[in-house]
């Protein structure tokens, strides 16, 4: 079985401070694909990446940052500077590649409030 | 490009009562799926359609709820009757291509909130 873990429920930062949200899955499949979606307040989730598991190498894209680690099962996420408009809940999500396609099991997400 | 479309934005029920939600996936997306998402958690995944056919429903609970995408495109999903634990938003979501590839992701709707009272 599938699962995603968010361990935090929430987290407040004031404006240009960094911050990194934890992902932690757990998976018996070899290939899988790992996500990470926004959920601002009107309520679409928006995609933001996707990871298969045959890449370790970090990405970077503009202020948001991914480090995934194979070997702790972990996904995490980092958003430099972070401003306003980046508060959001925001998931972690897990798909098994070969059986499922892109049917996503998600984790309880974490909320972001980035003050002024 | 138009994104998910879903309708209603917002329903208000009470329980034992019936209600239905529509979706109307990305032009071209072969693949559409529901998720519930109960406040505070995150979404999911009741039923997955590729096309007209149902790939995955073992989520879903068949008991009061239904759900169909006759001619390939729009779907609509049912629960009879409501229950309070229904209560959450019914996110649509649909995907170029499904099974067997992640190289097309999820476009999620905006969702329909349902309170059941």
């Amino acid at each position: 079985a599938q699962k995603v873990t968010q361990a935090q429920t929430e987290i407040s930062v004031v404006e240009k401070e960094d911050v990194t949200l934890d992902c932690v899955y757990e998976t018996r499949d070899t290939t899988y694909y790992l996500f990470w979606y926004k959920q601002p307040p009107s309520g679409e989730l928006v995609f933001l990446i996707r990871r298969n598991s045959f890449d370790e190498q970090n990405e970077i894209s503009g202020r948001y940052s991914w480090n995934f680690q194979k070997s702790t099962s972990s996904f995490n996420f980092t958003i430099t500077a972070s401003q306003v408009v980046d508060s959001a809940v925001y998931f972690c999500a897990l798909s098994d590649l070969y059986n499922a396609g892109n049917m996503l099991t998600f984790g309880g997400g974490t909320r972001l409030m980035v003050k002024p | 490009e138009a994104g998910v479309a879903q309708s209603p934005r917002y329903k208000i029920i009470e329980k034992r009562q019936s209600v239905a939600f529509w979706c109307n996936p990305i032009s071209g997306h072969a693949t559409l799926y529901w998720y519930q998402q109960i406040l505070g958690q995150g979404p999911k995944l009741l039923i997955q359609f590729q096309n007209n056919g149902v790939v995955d429903d073992s989520q879903l609970p068949k008991d009061r709820f239904s759900a169909e995408r006759l001619k390939g495109v729009d779907s609509t999903l049912k629960i009879q009757p409501a229950k309070l634990e229904d209560s959450a938003v019914y996110l649509c979501a649909s995907s170029l291509v499904g099974r067997g590839t992640g190289d097309s992701p999820l476009h999620f709707g905006n969702g329909t909130r349902l309170t059941v009272t």
